[in-house]
């Protein structure tokens, strides 16, 4: 069976720090990675995914996500955070893609950007 | 384009009562998935339809819990009678399936808050 889990469950930061939040995932089989973020009275929006090839992953709004295998994880980093980054982060796996998204969901981590 | 839309966006009722959540997904998604949290959890798989096929219910939690998607458009969940437990929010997804024209993601509503007192 495969889980994530996210052991941060409330992440506070200062703006322009840096950032790092958690996720490893436990699967026995090739697995595909998703961090979904919500902002406040907003619904999930796909921040950035690793399907294959390169194991960096980078999101337009500066986020990346590293796929590490043998450390099954896939931490989400950003250099320098802003007031606007405050949202609840979801990481996600799925053991297939392309027409059918049956994710498990890690807890949730809330990222709380202090002026 | 709308994106998913889930009504209402907010619901208190009683322990015992009905409640009826709809989504509307994106204009021609096939798939639709219903998925929920509940408070401090991880957001948890309930169903997904193909079209207005059930092709996968293993989350749902019992038999209080009925979803359907009469003609393949929007989707309704129906709790009855709710429970305490059942509160939580829940969110909706939809996603495209033409042939091989996949999407990568699956796209995602705000969420309908459910309380039961």
């Amino acid at each position: 069976a495969q889980s994530v889990t996210q052991l941060d469950s409330q992440v506070p930061v200062f703006e322009e720090a840096p950032v790092e939040l958690r996720c490893n995932y436990s699967s026995s089989v090739s697995v595909y990675l998703f961090w979904y973020v919500q902002y406040p009275n907003q619904g999930l929006q796909l921040l950035l995914k690793y399907l294959s090839g390169s194991t960096l992953v980078e999101s337009i709004n500066g986020f990346e996500a590293e796929f590490n295998k043998s450390q099954t994880s896939f931490h989400l980093r950003k250099p320098s955070v802003h007031i606007s980054d405050t949202a609840e982060y979801f990481c996600a796996v799925s053991d297939r893609w392309g027409g059918t998204y049956k994710y498990i969901f890690g807890t949730g981590t809330r990222l709380k950007v202090l002026a | 384009e709308a994106g998913v839309t889930q009504f209402p966006s907010h619901s208190v009722i009683e322990k015992g009562q009905t409640v009826t959540l709809r989504c509307d997904p994106i204009s021609g998604h096939d798939n639709l998935y219903w998925y929920r949290r509940v408070m401090g959890k991880e957001i948890k798989f309930l169903l997904h339809f193909v079209k207005e096929s059930k092709q996968d219910e293993s989350g749902m939690p019992n038999n209080r819990f009925l979803a359907e998607r009469t003609g393949g458009t929007y989707s309704t969940l129906k709790v009855q009678p709710a429970e305490l437990e059942d509160s939580g929010v829940y969110f909706c997804a939809s996603s495209p399936m033409t042939g091989k024209d996949w999407s990568t993601e699956a796209f995602f509503g705000q969420g309908t808050r459910l309380t039961v007192v």
